[in-house]
């Protein structure tokens, strides 16, 4: 099975400053999908960014982008101009090209301080 | 457009008791797929259901049981319960079921299980 590892339980951030969390991934299969999700302490989990392996073009949503390193299993979130209210989990999870399991990593804590 | 509904937001039960918790998906999502999600494990794959159907079935005891209605609603039961069934339950509505890279997961806001 594949298996998704975030090995940053917690991360702080100066309000206005850059941060990145970090995600690496096991996987076999050469088409896959990755994403970015982030549950705010109300609890709602809500896509952040997507990114499509057989695309080596790095994805960006506004503020959000991601450096991802396919050969390395490597799917990093960057977060510029940070701003209070991307305090929140996020978290990292892996799709199969076929089927709708997701593989989602252990959460990336974030703190913003003001 | 309603977003993903589940309910009891929050319950309490005892060890032994049994519970079944419900989603509501987005109009038009056939695929509803249930996480278990606790500290330090993030989220677990329970179960996916498309068109009334099993589709996919996480590492889970087989206390851990679902079904999808016609209308896609699904509802999933936990029986003979366990301290360490307390967790957050999230409940996640697609269009499809995978093959197709426009698939994401909308989750709703999770039913609280408590455990006593």
């Amino acid at each position: 099975a594949q298996t998704v590892t975030q090995s940053q339980p917690e991360m702080s951030v100066q309000e206005a400053e850059t941060v990145t969390l970090s995600c690496t991934y096991d996987t076999s299969e050469s088409d896959y999908y990755l994403f970015w999700y982030k549950q705010p302490p109300s609890r709602q989990m809500i896509l952040v960014i997507r990114q499509e392996a057989y695309k080596q073009q790095n994805a960006t949503e506004n503020r959000f982008s991601v450096n991802f390193q396919k050969a390395a299993k490597s799917f990093s979130l960057k977060i510029s101009d940070s701003q209070l209210g991307d305090a929140a989990m996020y978290f990292c999870a892996y799709r199969s090209r076929r089927g709708n399991q997701f593989y989602f990593g252990t959460g990336t804590s974030l703190t913003v301080i003001p | 457009k309603a977003g993903v509904t589940q309910t009891p937001r929050y319950l309490i039960k005892t060890r032994g008791q049994q519970v079944t918790l419900s989603c509501s998906p987005i109009s038009g999502h056939r695929s509803v797929s249930w996480y278990q999600q606790t500290p330090g494990q993030g989220l677990q794959f329970l179960f996916e259901y498309f068109s009334e159907t099993q589709r996919n079935k996480g590492n889970f005891p087989g206390r851990f049981s679902g079904r999808q209605f016609s209308n896609s609603r699904s509802e999933m039961n936990v029986s003979t319960l366990e301290l360490g069934d307390s967790a957050l339950y999230l409940c996640a509505s697609s269009f499809t079921s995978g093959d197709s890279g426009a698939n994401v997961l909308t989750f709703g806001a999770g039913s609280r299980l408590t455990v006593l």
